[in-house]
């Protein structure tokens, strides 16, 4: 089945840029919409953004300035790197398929998620 | 776009159903039949528990059960047990193709 594994640097200082990237296995990236999640400590689920393998991207309107979410249909890995980041970007970053071949606005399945710690 | 409103937390006994609720607005739950929930152990990814309003995943107890009322969804839990016990989270699309999640509701299996 399929399976997804986030990967990056756990820290990252102010300011600057945080990558994340997550490498799907056990299916194809193409014809699915992929997203990511994140939650800070002791916190709820915010939702980051998804695309459609690189047809389309929507965001959440509070963080579309610092976001972007694109893919590498080659590697079959799909990115995230948001700018400009401080300490309230703190959180445990999950990306997830969104939904099915034909639609859908669910999450499954997820990665287990990457600690990404702002601090200088 | 504001968080879907849920219960901080709520509480019941192995045994007992209980229903969290999950409200949102006319532009989100209210408007789409693409309200989903997750379960959520401590230190753990989501778990998809629900989609499309009602829909149960293959592998997901038949004790879940998921509905919708106007701008409220529920989940309700049959047959409470103590592996149950988790932060259980909503989710809905949104009318500017975007998704929002609920704050998140903590049972206690008392």
């Amino acid at each position: 089945q399929v399976q997804l594994q986030e990967s990056g640097p756990g820290l990252v200082k102010p300011s600057e840029t945080l990558s994340l990237t997550c490498t799907v296995s056990g299916g194809s990236i193409i014809s699915y919409y992929w997203s990511w999640i994140r939650q800070a400590p002791g916190k709820g689920l915010e939702w980051i953004g998804y695309m459609y393998y690189s047809v389309s991207t929507n965001y959440n309107p509070s963080l579309k300035s610092r976001v972007t979410i694109s893919v590498d249909t080659s590697k079959n890995q799909f990115s995230l790197k948001m700018k400009s980041v401080t300490a309230a970007d703190t959180a445990v970053y999950y990306c997830a398929r969104r939904g099915n071949a034909v639609g859908g606005n669910w999450f499954d399945p997820w990665g287990q998620g990457t600690l990404v710690t702002v601090s200088s | 776009q504001s968080a879907l409103t849920q219960p901080a937390s709520v509480s019941g006994s192995p045994g007992q159903s209980i229903t969290f609720s999950c409200t949102g607005t006319s532009s989100d739950i209210g408007g789409y039949n693409y309200v989903s929930w997750y379960q959520q152990h401590p230190g753990k990814a989501p778990k998809l528990m629900i989609y499309d309003v009602s829909v149960r995943p293959s592998g997901v107890s038949n004790r879940f059960s998921g509905s919708k009322s106007g701008n409220t969804a529920s989940l309700t839990i049959s047959g409470l047990q103590a592996e149950d016990e988790a932060d259980y989270y909503c989710s809905s699309y949104t009318n500017i193709f975007t998704v929002v999640f609920g704050g998140g509701t903590k049972l206690t299996v008392l």
